[in-house]
């Protein structure tokens, strides 16, 4: 299995500039997760969904950021418009519904962002 | 609410001595216990997780973790540093299968040194 794929790995842009960030889950994953890490505030939960529909997004940080999940096998995180305090590295991860306790959440590899 | 407490942001230890990196956690229900590591430029890889039995817990190149309750706390160790463990490492709790939120320390960053 190729693991969550995110892209773009690096994103530069400027203030005001709408900024797109793109998940694919492991297949045959329900449920995903995009996260936030920055040196400040480590790493935060900004919302999950459970197959295709948010659950929780009470970790968005306001109404500047949305996040979709049109099918079981891509989902974006939008910004608009970014604000320098927005640069962060942004993960996507995905699980499967537990069998047992607990699933454990893969990641992928992050995308890096810097809003100038 | 769930919290999770890393002493220590860093952490420095000579190739070849003990590893010890520090977690308490706080919640109100028993925990689900996990630790992750994150290579530079990369996503957290899980290590090792804690969710019901054996309070020892094996996992991945050779680090192990003891669930400690009265003591609230899933240190993690390993006998023997090797240059590769150099890594930041986060532990993480959750609380129930129905709760799919992980909650984050603020991650220790391990040194090795030659």
């Amino acid at each position: 299995d190729a693991g969550v794929i995110q892209s773009p790995r690096h994103e530069v842009t400027e203030m005001g500039q709408e900024v797109t960030l793109r998940c694919k889950p492991i297949s045959g994953h329900d449920y995903l997760f995009w996260y936030r890490q920055t040196m400040m505030r480590g790493l935060e939960l900004l919302i999950y969904f459970n197959n295709n529909v948010p659950i929780d997004d009470s970790g968005m940080p306001e109404d500047r950021f949305s996040a979709k999940m049109p099918n079981a096998s891509f989902s974006t995180l939008k910004i608009q418009p970014s604000e320098p305090r927005d640069s962060a590295v942004y993960f996507c991860a995905s699980r499967r519904t537990p069998v047992g306790p607990q699933e454990t959440q893969y990641f992928g590899p992050g995308t890096r962002l810097l809003v100038l | 609410a769930q919290s999770v407490t890393q002493l220590g942001s860093h952490v420095s230890v000579s190739e070849g001595a003990l590893v010890l990196l520090r977690c308490n956690y706080s919640s109100s229900v028993p925990p689900y216990l996990f630790w992750y590591v994150q290579y530079p430029n990369q996503g957290l890889q899980l290590l090792l997780k804690y969710t019901t039995g054996a309070t020892l817990v094996k996992g991945i190149n050779g680090f192990e973790a003891e669930f400690k309750k009265s003591e609230t706390s899933f240190h993690l160790t390993k006998p023997s540093a090797h240059m590769s463990d150099a890594a930041e490492y986060f532990c993480a709790v959750s609380t129930n299968v129905g709760n799919e939120k992980l909650t984050f320390g603020t991650g220790t960053r391990l040194t090795i040194i030659p």
